[in-house]
């Protein structure tokens, strides 16, 4: 199976930063992997889709980068909307792998 | 608009079983494969099964390989999991989802609410 590796687990950031999250594939899975969203209490939201694609209705201060078995998650400006686990997915497979999440909060 | 609607879920014994369902509306349920996925309390996303648009394709983690069934009514908008042989580590939420792309290699774009199966003697 295709271990998703995140990082960093929790991320402490202000509105307004920059800020990266990575997803570390223990094989290549191409540019087969998408970013979710998940706030406490609700289902998770695509965000990013084939490694660099915005999902419609999406802000474009998120973006995604990679392919191989590296990818990150970029959010250029953080807004209070943001604060929220966030989850790399690889879907090169049937068997499709989540990371471990990323938790962003408020600094 | 898309919606998924799960139930189902409730308290059920150790080694007991439960069945699940996703009511779907919004798109055509027939040309896209469909997938649960479970998220323990306060844990991450764990993907448990996906189904063809069929239903003749199924997959499974090995942590439910033998134990769970999914299964789709194209004719009633449904998909289906069927849990057998429960234990406690199959405490969490059940969400269903959907491919985003009528391939079956696509990501999960629309998700149910959830339902929450607890195995608790």
């Amino acid at each position: 199976d295709i271990q998703m590796t995140q990082s960093p687990s929790t991320l402490s950031a202000s509105v307004g930063d920059r800020v990266t999250i990575t997803c570390r594939a223990s094989q290549s899975i191409s540019s087969w992997l998408a970013w979710s969203q998940q706030k406490p209490g609700k289902a998770p939201k695509l965000l990013i889709y084939k490694a660099s694609s915005l999902e419609s209705g999406v802000p474009s201060r998120f973006s995604g980068s990679g392919s191989g078995t590296e990818f990150t998650l970029t959010i250029s400006s953080l807004q209070p909307d943001d604060f929220a686990t966030y989850y790399c997915q690889q879907y090169n497979s049937y068997s499709r792998t989540f990371g471990q999440g990323t938790k962003v909060e408020i600094k | 608009e898309v919606q998924l609607v799960e139930s189902g879920g409730g308290l059920v014994q150790p080694g007991g079983s439960l069945r699940l369902s996703c009511a779907a509306s919004g798109f055509t349920f027939s040309s896209y494969a469909m997938s649960w996925v479970r998220q323990a309390p306060g844990k991450g996303l764990e993907w448990v099964s996906t189904i063809s648009t069929s239903g003749g394709s199924t997959y499974y983690a090995d942590s439910v390989k033998g134990r769970f069934t999914i299964s789709r009514d194209n004719s009633k908008n449904t998909l289906y999991l069927q849990m057998n042989s429960l234990r406690a580590e199959d405490t969490a939420v059940y969400y269903c989802a959907k491919n985003r792309d009528t391939a079956m290699v696509s990501p999960l774009d629309y998700w149910g609410q959830g339902t929450l199966v607890t195995v608790s003697s």
